[in-house]
């Protein structure tokens, strides 16, 4: 069975540092792109941007380039989404994302993970 | 960016009835545009994919049609389970936008 499963919620302070993690299985990890998506509290869902994990290679949602860095261990087939200094504005929860098919640029988002639910508070 | 926006915001829906949402781009889209489902607390679920293809074990109530700029999904009878947000989906430009979403709740 094709999974994502996401690391636990967590709550941090601001200027606190952060990385969650996407745990791929089922499929060939580093055949598909895989994506990051913010949805703040009742709000809709935001593209953060993709990572190949075949070689890192990243596009970052122009919203989001250097507030988050995007990173994958191919050798455990892990996808991370990195804070270097957290605000408040960071509540949300993350999800990560895989491309439904192994080919192209774009595409619809197939498989997702559970979510990560990140809380920053003083 | 391509700007998307979805009506209505929210649908009252009785159970067996026929539904159709609707989702606009900003500029064309070819086809490029995916559907998915998110019920409270959970993770969005893909249902329709470049623009008409049904996802796996997707029921085929859920349809999708349209092009371009304009397109719409039509779920034919619904069913108590399909209570949920809709979000549609662009995948043709970067970077990837989704529109609002409409809600479908009880009536």
């Amino acid at each position: 069975e094709v999974q994502l499963v996401q690391s636990g919620a967590e709550v941090k302070k601001p200027g606190e540092s952060l990385k969650i993690s996407c745990k791929a299985s089922g499929y060939s990890f580093t055949n598909f792109w895989i994506a990051w998506v913010r949805q703040m509290p009742g709000e809709g869902l935001e593209w953060m941007g993709i990572i190949w994990p075949g070689d890192s290679n990243i596009r970052y949602s122009p919203y989001f380039q250097g507030q988050v860095t995007m990173s994958v261990d191919k050798s455990i087939n892990v996808a991370y989404l990195h804070w270097n200094s957290l605000e408040a504005s960071d509540s949300a929860m993350y999800y990560c994302a895989r491309y439904l098919r192994t080919s192209g640029n774009s595409d619809a988002f197939g498989v997702w993970g559970q979510g990560t639910m990140v809380t920053v508070s003083s | 960016e391509v700007g998307m926006t979805q009506s209505p915001a929210t649908l009252s829906v009785s159970p067996g009835e026929r539904v159709t949402l609707s989702c606009r781009a900003s500029q064309s889209i070819s086809n490029n545009l995916a559907w998915y489902q998110q019920k409270t607390g959970q993770a969005p679920r893909l249902l329709i994919y470049d623009e008409s293809s049904r996802a796996t074990g997707v029921p085929d109530r859920f349809s999708g049609t349209g092009s371009g700029t304009e397109f719409t999904l039509t779920i034919s009878s619904l069913q108590p389970e399909d209570f949920a947000v809709y979000f549609c989906q662009q995948y043709n430009n970067w970077p990837v936008t989704f529109g609002p979403g409409t809600k479908v709740d009880i009536k």
